[in-house]
Order: C-alpha cells, then structure tokens, then sequence
C-alpha cells in the first residue's frame, strides 16, 4: 500500500470487553512496531516484529496485551479485558530493516474504554 | 527520567519568527529522528539523522554526535507549522525508537 494503514481509526469500548487493532503496514517493511501515546504522555514501545517473529515485546504493559503478524506483513495488537487505563492512541509504524531507515507511522488507532 | 528530553516544552512565536527546538540524549545512538505530529493527525517523519545536518524546505536538523545533542530550526515559521514536534532516538544496537515529551508549537498570525 501506499502508507501504514491501521483500522479503526476509533474503537469505543466496554471495560471488560476485548479488541483487536490492525495494522497493515507498507509493502517490503519487515520491521513493524507498535507504540502507544496515552492523553498527555509521551509515545510509548510496546511491541517490535522482525518478519514474523517479536524479538522485543519488553513494552506490553500487562499479560492482557499480546500481538502478532502473519505473512510478515499484517499485525493485530490484542488486549483482553480492556480497562479504562487503556484509553489511548495506538500508532503502529514499519520500516525496511537496519538501524538507519525512516520509520512511517500509520494514522493511529484512537482507543477509549468506557 | 527521560533518556531523551526535549527542549522547550511549548513554544509560541509570531509569523516569520524562527524557531529552534532542542533534543539531548543521554548515551550512544545509530540514529535521531524529528517526527511531526498535527492535532488529531499522525505521525509524519521529518528527518533521521546519524551525523551533521539535513535540510528540507524551511526546515533544518542538525546533530552534533559528541555532545549528544540535536536541534530543529524552522525558518520563517508560519501558522501551518503548529504541531507538536517530537524528537526520538534509537540507541546503539537497538531496534525501537525511544521518544522524547515533545514540544508543543504554536505559530500566531
């Protein structure tokens, strides 16, 4: 595709009930991360995939979040038993592999937990 | 404590002013991005630097490796500038960016 694609652009939730986020990242990216940006906080790591695999999921915060990619391209960042703390933007980016290659960011999933 | 901070936090200036915006951090990177980000849009990414300085449009960045340090100047601001401007780094080895706080700009007419 053209650039990061993520759906939704906004979830409304229940507390309790659990989401799904997609990310369909630009086409050839083998790096897809996940990151978080809560009202008036920084953004956040929460997940790096290399191809397939996660070799850096140190930034989920809790047990109820969990993510995956197939086919080293489309990713889906799960949390289970969603909370009010969760409400967030959720930004998912992707880039060509090395330490010296431009991240791109997607619109970001804007999440609330009511 | 932030690894990364970001200098000012908010900045407000005139039209036509020019504007510099500061990021220090505080170990060994490969590399230093400025990202863009417009009230309820995304991320757009400015630069990435790893040495000296870039430039596009009215936009600059320079990066000095030995002090740990890099800044933003934008020349001839204009309202169309008011974002928030986020500086991140990704650490020497590493594959995640880690951001800065921020600086939150506003351009008056």
């Amino acid at each position: 595709g053209a650039g990061v694609s993520q759906s939704p652009s906004n979830k409304v939730t229940e507390k309790g009930k659990d989401v799904e986020l997609r990310c369909d990242p630009i086409s050839g990216h083998t790096a897809l991360y996940w990151y978080r940006q809560s009202l008036g906080q920084g953004l956040e790591f929460l997940i790096y995939f290399q191809g397939n695999s996660a070799p850096d999921k140190s930034g989920l915060p809790s047990d109820r979040f969990s993510a995956e990619r197939t086919g080293g391209s489309v990713s889906t960042l799960t949390i289970q038993r969603t909370q009010q703390e969760d409400s967030a933007v959720y930004l998912c980016a992707s880039s060509l592999m090395g330490p010296n290659t431009e991240a791109f960011f997607g619109q970001g999933t804007r999440l609330t937990v009511v | 404590k932030n690894e990364v901070e970001q200098s000012p936090q908010n900045l407000t200036a005139q039209e036509g002013e020019f504007i510099t915006i500061n990021c220090s951090y505080s170990v060994g990177i490969s590399a230093l991005h400025w990202l863009q980000q417009h009230p309820g849009g995304g991320i757009v990414s400015l630069f990435m630097l790893s040495s000296g300085k870039k430039k596009h449009g009215r936009l600059i960045a320079t990066i000095n490796i030995q002090e740990k340090h890099s800044s933003l100047h934008i020349t001839a601001s204009h309202p169309r500038d008011s974002a928030v401007y986020i500086c991140a780094v990704r650490w020497r080895g590493g594959n995640k960016l880690v951001f800065g706080a921020g600086t939150i700009l506003r351009v008056k007419s």
